[in-house]
Formats: structure tokens, C-alpha cells, sequence
């Protein structure tokens, strides 16, 4: 049963245009969220968080929105740059448990 | 500051064989996290060590796999007796204690023939 799940599997986007990558999660437990990014071949790299008691979390270009009663979150990219060109994975955790639960990527192509 | 470092980089075990993968946590983490990524899936957890200490390990299988992470040296991740369906990435991910955030290594890929 998936915990984590990134409903689409693939997203394109032009350069310079904003990126949304979604993320639903059903565990009401988890109240931190992660998001890395992977390029093939490489490990995930961390790109930014956001704790359950907050509904916003930005940097630089990125900026992601947690909405707690609809179990979901989103990473936004702004503007969306070719080098973006990777799997984005969504990650949750329980405070104090500090194993992380991973969906399964999404694959975002920005083309110039 | 060297990042999270994994060896080797690629493993080709034959069935039956035994595989070692190795980790180094980044300078400073005491907490060290096994991951495996198979073909079109997301990383699943398997386990968790701090130093000489097995604090989580419901990810893992309960036959062939083992793990630890040792007082002096790497942590390292045994499959013993590998099957086909070993084949994955395994990654290794660390962290400082208390914190929420893992810096994982460029994994280690088993391909098992």
C-alpha cells in the first residue's frame, strides 16, 4: 500500500515557464516533507522541506505548498530551467521516526 | 567536506554469490540509512544504524540481508546468497541526529547474473 504516491509518472515544460510536481500522501502520521531531485546514475539530492505546521516553504525558485486537510503538496519551479531536467521524488516522515518514505518520482523535462 | 561516499559504484555477483556494499556517512552524521531503488519504483526503505547500533531494520528482508555499521569504519549492507531479484541500486543516505533531512551517496548498483 502506497504512502507516498506522485500520481504522474512524466511532466514537460518549456523553459522559463513554472513547473508543478504534486504529491498526495495518506498516512496522517507524516508531518515532514521532503523533496529531492535525481539525475540517472547519481543519488537524490535534497532540495527543499516543509514541517506540518506550516503551509509554505520557499527557496529561490522553489517553493513548496503542503495542504494538511487534503493530504497533498506540490513543488513549484519558477522559472523552470533545462538543467531542472531530472525525477523529482516526494518524501514524508513522522517526527522522532526518522526513516523516510519515498513516492515513486516524477520525470520532469523542461526543453528550451 | 566530502559528501556521503559509496563503494563500488558498480557490483556484478553471480547467483549464489555474496555482495558487500559499503558506506561512508558524511562528516559529522552519526545515522546512517540503507535504501533500494528497483527498476521504475521509488526508494524503499530498509534500514537504520547509528554507530554499533541497529535502531530500525522493518525494511529489510529477514533472510540473506544484513547490515551494520561498526565503531571504526563503514557501515556496510551483506546480501548473502544473491538471486536475480537482488538487482537494484542501493543507496545509503546519512544524517546528524535529529534531523529530518538525509544526504544520500551516488549508490551502489547490484546487477546479479
Amino acid at each position: 500500500d502506497q504512502q507516498v504516491k506522485q500520481n504522474s509518472p512524466s511532466l514537460s515544460v518549456q523553459e522559463g515557464r513554472i513547473s508543478i510536481l504534486n504529491c498526495d500522501y495518506t498516512n496522517s502520521m507524516f508531518d515532514y516533507f521532503l523533496w529531492y531531485k535525481k539525475y540517472p546514475a547519481e543519488g537524490p539530492t535534497f532540495l527543499i522541506s516543509i514541517s506540518s505546521i506550516k503551509d509554505k516553504n520557499e527557496d529561490g525558485r522553489f517553493t513548496v505548498f503542503l495542504n494538511k486537510s487534503a493530504k497533498h503538496l506540490s513543488l513549484h519551479i519558477v522559472p523552470s530551467q533545462p538543467g531542472d531536467s531530472a525525477v523529482y521524488f516526494c518524501a514524508a516522515s513522522v517526527t522522532g521516526y526518522s526513516t523516510l518514505t519515498f513516492g515513486k518520482g516524477t520525470m520532469l523535462l523542461v526543453s528550451p | 567536506n566530502a559528501g556521503v561516499m559509496q563503494n563500488p559504484r558498480h557490483l556484478v555477483r553471480r547467483r549464489g554469490q555474496e555482495a558487500r556494499l559499503r558506506c561512508s556517512p558524511m562528516k559529522g552524521h552519526s545515522h546512517v540509512y540503507w535504501y533500494r531503488q528497483l527498476p521504475e519504483e521509488g526508494l524503499k526503505f530498509m534500514v537504520y544504524l547509528q554507530k554499533e547500533n541497529i535502531i530500525d531494520e522493518s525494511g529489510m528482508p529477514k533472510e540473506r540481508f544484513s547490515a551494520e555499521f561498526p565503531k571504526e569504519g563503514p557501515s556496510i549492507l551483506r546480501i548473502q546468497q544473491v538471486v536475480r531479484g537482488d538487482s537494484a541500486a542501493y543507496f545509503c543516505a546519512s544524517s546528524p541526529p535529529m534531523v529530518a533531512e538525509q544526504y544520500f551517496g551516488p549508490g551502489t548498483r547490484l546487477t546479479v547474473t
